[in-house]
């Protein structure tokens, strides 16, 4: 089944010590999407791609960075985290011209 | 600032009777809207949409309603059932011209279906 794959599900790391989260997704979108969630929050998008072009939000904090090294994958590198960091991290994907967007099941951080 | 806003946290309903979420916005270049359903431990997964040139679109036992006057829209589920439980987002967005269509999310209604 083509589908958008997120790992680790559950992450913790330490205040300030640099995380990454992955996304891959077998549907051959153009488009990926970052979203961040926290707790009974509406999901909040922070960066999109697409292809190797990437679209930076003008409220994403800089310490949030992203890397796309292909269509199939895309990295969300946190440089230094904070405890306001902890959230739920959504990859999305979508085709050109779709509103539709594909989401994976998510990444749960916990900085402690 | 919330351009979509659902306003109820939370919605519970019998087994067999309709639900209904409501959703209002107020960006007026929203011209596109989504709702997506959500199970614990899943990502959020496509359900129904509506362009703002209908005021109506069903799918099923799912039927979205659109008032652009009122900027507000609303989904039905009849009848309901207990595998419905779980959170709906409201999802809207503009016709930017380009490509990618950004959503702007509210912070979704927990509906609870009792058998």
């Amino acid at each position: 089944d083509a589908m958008v794959i997120q790992n680790p599900r559950y992450q913790v790391t330490q205040f300030g010590k640099p995380v990454t989260l992955s996304c891959s997704q077998t549907l051959n979108h153009n488009v990926m999407y970052w979203y961040q969630q926290k707790s009974s929050q509406a999901p909040k998008l922070l960066f999109h791609y697409y292809d190797k072009d990437f679209n930076n939000e003008a409220d994403t904090p800089d310490n949030f960075q992203s890397r796309r090294p292909n269509t199939s994958f895309c990295f969300l590198d946190i440089r230094s985290p904070g405890l306001g960091d902890a959230a739920m991290y959504l990859c999305a994907t979508s085709r050109p011209w779709g509103y539709e967007q594909y989401f994976g099941p998510g990444t749960r951080l916990t900085v402690t | 600032d919330q351009q979509v806003k659902q306003n109820s946290p939370s919605l519970s309903v019998q087994e067999g009777r309709i639900s209904i979420l409501n959703c209002d916005y107020t960006n007026s270049m929203f011209d596109y809207f989504l709702w997506y359903k959500k199970y614990p431990a899943e990502g959020p997964t496509f359900l129904i949409s509506i362009s703002s040139i209908k005021d109506k679109n069903e799918d099923g036992r799912f039927t979205v309603f659109l008032n652009k006057s009122a900027k507000h829209l609303s989904l039905h589920i009849v009848p309901s059932q207990p595998g419905d439980s779980a959170v709906y987002f409201c999802a809207a967005s503009p016709n930017s011209g380009g490509s990618n269509y950004k959503l702007t999310f509210g912070k979704g209604t927990l509906l609870t279906v009792n058998p």
